[in-house]
């Protein structure tokens, strides 16, 4: 079957850094997107991956291992408004997106 | 209209009812989705159309059918809602079909009693 892993839920300060984590097995693997959602709204683009690697955009980062299937998303400088939830999905051979069922980031003072 | 939006915004629905999600976007994309969002769950697929004219089944199908007539309107139709299908309903948008980035729709919120 196919699975994506990743933490319920994360704690961290403002000002500080924080690394989720996503695991994933897949029939075929064609890229992975991570999106951030905030509570009640829609999920939003952040980044896409498809080679081995870090992709640095700003104060948020990503990285993948194909080999170890794993992907992780670095925040930095965490803001208060960083607090959200944190998706990542996979591009299957098939070209469907599998999506993990997020990480929860809350953000504390 | 910027984007992709949905409607209702929520609905609460009594077993058994029929009822029409709407979902427009004026991005010219070719590519749309529906998905469901459920607690401790990742988004699921419902049902997707590669292009105006053709649709195909998502992980989630039982129980809902789509229609595109066109490239910008995707409705989603439940034809004899269930409690199970309390839900949080996405329509998304991609540009092509091949796992572009997909835009997403602000969401319906339905419940089914």
């Amino acid at each position: 079957g196919q699975n994506i892993d990743q933490p319920t839920e994360m704690t961290a300060t403002e000002g500080a850094i924080v690394q989720i984590n996503c695991t994933y097995q897949t029939s075929g693997f064609n890229g992975l997107f991570w999106y951030q959602q905030h509570a009640g709204e829609a999920p939003t683009f952040l980044s896409y991956n498809v080679l081995d690697g870090l992709e640095e955009k700003g104060r948020f980062s990503s990285f993948l291992s194909r080999s170890k299937g794993y992907s992780y998303l670095l925040l930095k400088e965490l803001q208060m408004k960083d607090s959200a939830s944190y998706l990542c999905a996979v591009k299957d051979s098939n070209y469907q997106l599998i999506w993990g069922a997020g990480t929860k980031l809350i953000i504390k003072p | 209209i910027a984007g992709i939006t949905q409607a209702p915004t929520s609905q609460i629905l009594a077993a058994g009812r029929r009822m029409t999600l709407r979902c427009t976007q004026d991005m010219r994309h070719n590519a749309m989705y529906w998905y469901r969002q459920d607690l401790g769950l990742g988004l699921r697929l419902i049902h997707y159309s590669n292009t105006a004219g053709t649709t195909g089944k998502g992980e989630v199908p039982d129980g809902y059918s789509v229609s595109r007539a066109n490239t910008d309107d995707f409705p989603l139709t439940l034809a004899s809602a269930v409690p199970s299908q309390t839900s949080v309903y996405f329509c998304a948008s991609s540009e092509a079909s091949e796992g572009d980035t997909q835009y997403f729709g602000p969401g319906t919120r339905l419940t089914v009693l």
